[in-house]
């Protein structure tokens, strides 16, 4: 198993730009997310996803859209990036607790570090 | 969304036992309490989980209060490679169980 993978590891946009982190796992996970990590900061939800076509807000959403096709990818589009976005992003995926009766851990990415100048 | 509160940073001695604590007033009777680290220039990575009762595995062991509104992610003997951010977080298994906030986590600083 590859378990989860990000890409790109590195990108470097201009303000206005748009584009897209993917993110893939291999482990038939319901619940997939995103968090962006500033520097010397914690973690931030951005947005979660339960199961394919089901997608909800987190803790900081705003200019930041996602989409939940398929089991296997959850991707995260900036639309017009802004040096604000400036960040590590890490993707995690696991077993729905709600849906399988477990508490499921977290699989994290090595991560995505966006830099928007 | 049920929250949990951490110290901001400990220290430890090299082979010595740690023990990091999470406040978690909130908590639901479906929340299981997950321990996180996150090494230098890594992602996070599981450490161990519970509901109720004590658990043990290769990492670390975890002690939870009798009314779980506290617990304890222990450390027995701390190495250098254990000098990482901890994060403590509540995950239940009904209602809204997406919204995983991770807060900022507790720095262990391991002293050689």
């Amino acid at each position: 198993n590859a378990g989860v993978t990000q890409t790109p590891k590195f990108q470097v946009l201009k303000t206005g730009q748009s584009m897209t982190l993917q993110c893939a796992q291999d482990m038939n996970h319901e619940y997939m997310s995103w968090y962006r990590q500033d520097p010397g900061m914690g973690l931030r939800l951005i947005h979660y996803s339960v199961g394919a076509g089901i997608t909800d807000q987190g803790e900081v959403p705003n200019g930041y859209n996602v989409s939940r096709s398929t089991t296997e990818d959850f991707p995260l589009r900036l639309l017009s990036a802004a040096p604000s976005q400036t960040s590590v992003y890490f993707c995690a995926s696991s077993y729905s607790g709600f849906r399988r009766g477990v508490s499921g851990e977290l699989f994290f990415g090595e991560g995505s570090r966006l830099t928007v100048l | 969304d049920a929250k949990t509160t951490q110290p901001n940073s400990m220290e430890s001695n090299e082979e010595e036992p740690v023990h990091l604590p999470c406040n978690h007033s909130t908590i639901s009777g479906t929340d299981y309490i997950h321990w996180y680290r996150q090494l230098p220039s890594q992602g996070p990575e599981y450490v161990i989980h519970g509901l109720t009762s004590n658990v043990n595995n290769r990492m670390a062991s975890l002690a939870i209060a009798e009314d779980r509104k506290s617990s304890t992610l222990i450390l027995h003997r701390a190495t250098l490679r254990d000098a990482a951010v901890y994060y403590c977080i509540l995950r239940g298994l009904s209602g809204n169980t997406g919204k995983l906030i991770f807060g900022q986590g507790t720095t262990l600083q391991v002293k050689p």
